[in-house]
């Protein structure tokens, strides 16, 4: 089944301890996304990835970093979290380029301390 | 990309058609018309896509204006677990950016 994966489901940490929020797709897909979802701020992009060894920021990477060793997983690093990263975070993955739609996981929620 | 305007929210009663409605009137002639919805949290779901012509999928149909600057959604027979945020998104031909509003609220009475 083509699917995005993520892990953890539920996270609930301190500010200042360091996390990693797992995501993996099985579909072969080049590009790969992180999004973060707020009340009354819609869903916003973190850093998105075009292919392997190749990453960008998005719209709101502050705090955040990425890498994309393998094709298939795209991990979102939090070093030193802090209360205003408490959020829904999706991943999301498709072809490049359109008409390719994107398939996003089932989210991430993160409540820091 | 081209912005794009959805009304709040519409009700609608289960089993008839759900028509949501999408303005982008600045869209260009490379982007393509992009609907997704969420439903209660979970991750966006994709519906439906089109550049000109009018399309249909097993979720939805999509009609395209002429001009391209509005679009509708139609959910020909809504249930109750259509009621979920739907947006609609352009997006241009070579790019992978969704940039999501606010959407469209959809809830389905019985």
């Amino acid at each position: 089944e083509a699917q995005v994966t993520q892990n953890p489901r539920y996270l609930i940490t301190v500010t200042g301890k360091k996390l990693t929020v797992t995501c993996s797709q099985n579909m072969n897909h080049e590009y790969m996304s992180w999004y973060r979802q707020d009340p009354g701020l819609g869903l916003r992009q973190i850093y998105y990835s075009m292919n392997v060894e190749v990453t960008d920021k998005g719209d709101v990477p502050e705090g955040y970093k990425v890498s994309r060793k393998e094709k298939r997983n795209f991990p979102l690093i939090l070093e030193s979290p802090s209360p205003n990263q408490t959020s829904l975070y999706f991943c999301a993955s498709s072809h490049v380029g359109a008409p390719y739609e994107q398939y996003f996981g089932p989210g991430t929620r993160l409540t820091v301390t | 990309d081209a912005k794009t305007t959805q009304p709040p929210s519409m009700d609608c009663a289960e089993g008839r058609a759900a028509n949501l409605p999408c303005n982008h009137s600045t869209i260009s002639g490379n982007e393509y018309v992009y609907w997704y919805r969420q439903i209660h949290s979970q991750g966006p779901q994709y519906i439906i896509h089109g550049l000109k012509n009018n399309e249909t999928n097993e979720m939805a149909s999509l009609i395209i204006t002429e001009d391209r600057k509005s679009s509708t959604l139609i959910l020909p027979h809504a249930t109750l677990r259509d009621t979920a945020v739907y947006y609609c998104i352009v997006r241009v031909e070579d790019g992978n950016k969704l940039v999501f509003g606010a959407g469209t609220i959809l809830r389905v009475k019985s």
